[in-house]
């Protein structure tokens, strides 16, 4: 079935240091890829999105693109801030029948990110 | 634009009562899906709701159950409750399709004893 493996957390970094969040997935047809957010407290937040193959979502400082031949959707992030502390959940989703829109989420990476 | 929101914010149950969740969509959002999250894990899917019907249902038992309503509103019921289904509930709206992205609430936390 559908899945989503995302690299263990937690992950520690200090300020300005670059990010990346391993994400890789298995899905029959054709997925669209999210990264979402969620801050202490909080549901989870849209962060960058991509549709189809090639595709790179963006979004405050954040990247990702769909790699169709690695089933991949890494995040990256060039310049972290204390502020992006947070826990990040890579998710799919794929259209079929009376699953559509459901999606798929892994396990969420734990970011600290120290001044 | 009024985001998706959730009540109640927290809840504390016991064994084998039953609990109502809400949910209020996104303006201009026709479809509601409801995730469980237990902590420290990812959500799992629930079921999602279009025009009132289910859509689609995850590996949950039927005692989980679902309403959505004509302004796209929403509720999640579940019976017979037990000591697992502690966790956070959340909503989340959005369009119809698999690549429209889905908008979430800030969740229900619910505490089974």
């Amino acid at each position: 079935g559908d899945s989503v493996t995302q690299m263990e957390g937690p992950v520690t970094l200090s300020e300005e240091a670059f990010l990346t969040i391993n994400c890789t997935y298995t899905a029959t047809g054709y997925p669209s890829l999210f990264w979402y957010v969620q801050y202490p407290g909080e549901g989870l937040q849209l962060l960058l999105k991509a549709t189809k193959a090639d595709d790179k979502g963006s979004n405050k400082g954040f990247e990702a693109t769909y790699r169709k031949e690695t089933t991949s959707f890494h995040l990256e992030k060039g310049s972290v801030q204390v502020s992006d502390s947070a826990v990040y959940f890579c998710a799919l989703s794929e259209g079929r029948g009376s699953t559509l829109g459901r999606l798929y989420f892994g396990r969420g990476t734990q970011l600290t990110v120290w001044p | 634009e009024t985001g998706v929101t959730q009540s109640p914010t927290h809840l504390i149950k016991t064994r084998g009562q039953q609990v109502t969740l809400r949910c209020s969509s996104q303006s201009g959002h026709n479809t509601v899906s409801w995730y469980q999250q237990a902590l420290g894990q990812g959500p799992q899917f629930i079921f999602q709701y279009y025009r009132e019907e289910e859509n689609g249902r995850g590996n949950f038992p039927p005692r989980f159950s679902g309403l959505q309503f004509p302004n796209y509103s929403s509720e999640l019921n579940v019976n017979a409750l037990e000591l697992d289904d502690s966790a956070l509930y959340l909503c989340a709206s959005s369009l119809k399709g698999s690549n429209q992205p889905q908008h979430f609430g800030d969740g229900t936390r619910l505490s089974i004893l």
